[in-house]
């Protein structure tokens, strides 16, 4: 199963939006709602951000927000803060015999 | 509060076995099931194998298939990973993850265990 496909990095300036996605096939992303999003820090362990595409888990900002259309999936991240900083990784279900996959990450410079 | 604390990790030879244990409280256990994924140093996340609940049904990435097996023991509240014929390409942080409950998404885990494939 070869991975989602991200962009390797992006950055934005505090305060502004900025948008990752994340791109699969109709036997993920384009098939299932169980798309999720990670944020890492380094040295530290992923954190979930989003799950079934959209919804928050309790205690994550309200800045983060996810998006679906065909098969590609969106993280948009709203008032860019220093803090976010960090890689993001996207992941879905797979209808295939290894049934989860991860982007490839992609890098979060705030400037 | 949900923990999940791996353990196991260390230096291997090429061709070696190794078994990682992830201790889990502050949930119950039997009623989620759970993953591991790895990373590799400075490379990105990989999922690598997945338990339903009772340990009935197991799944593995095409690059482990074979060589990993997952398991659990729900009175123990532990899951874990024997690994072996370990090659360099196995060289990563090893992440327990548990599973939101009845969904396909990653919604906690532990802090990882190196494991070091090297000669």
């Amino acid at each position: 199963q070869s991975a989602l496909t991200q962009p390797a990095s992006v950055s934005g300036s505090p305060g502004q939006s900025i948008t990752i996605s994340c791109t699969g096939t109709n036997s993920d992303i384009g098939t299932y709602i169980y798309v999720s999003w990670y944020q890492q820090h380094p040295g530290k362990a992923p954190k979930l951000l989003i799950y079934d595409v959209s919804y928050r888990p309790s205690g994550v900002s309200s800045r983060f927000s996810g998006s679906k259309s065909g098969s590609t999936a969106s993280l948009t991240i709203s008032g860019l803060q220093f803090e976010d900083e960090a890689d993001y990784y996207c992941s879905s279900y797979t209808s295939s015999n290894t049934p989860r996959v991860f982007g490839g990450g992609t890098k979060l410079t705030v400037l | 509060e949900v923990q999940l604390v791996e353990s196991g990790g260390g230096l291997v030879q090429p061709g070696g076995s190794l078994r990682l244990s992830c201790a889990a409280s502050g949930f119950t256990f039997s009623s989620y099931s759970m993953n591991w994924v790895r990373q590799a140093p400075g490379e990105g996340l990989e999922w690598v194998s997945n338990i339903a609940t009772t340990g009935a049904t197991m799944y593995y990435a095409d690059s482990v298939r074979g060589r990993f097996t997952i398991s659990r023991d729900n009175a123990k509240n532990s899951l874990y990973l024997q690994m072996s014929s370990l090659t360099d390409e196995d060289t990563a942080v090893y992440y327990c993850a548990r599973d939101l409950h009845g969904d396909y998404a990653f919604d906690h885990w532990g802090q990882g265990t190196l494991v070091t494939v090297s000669s």
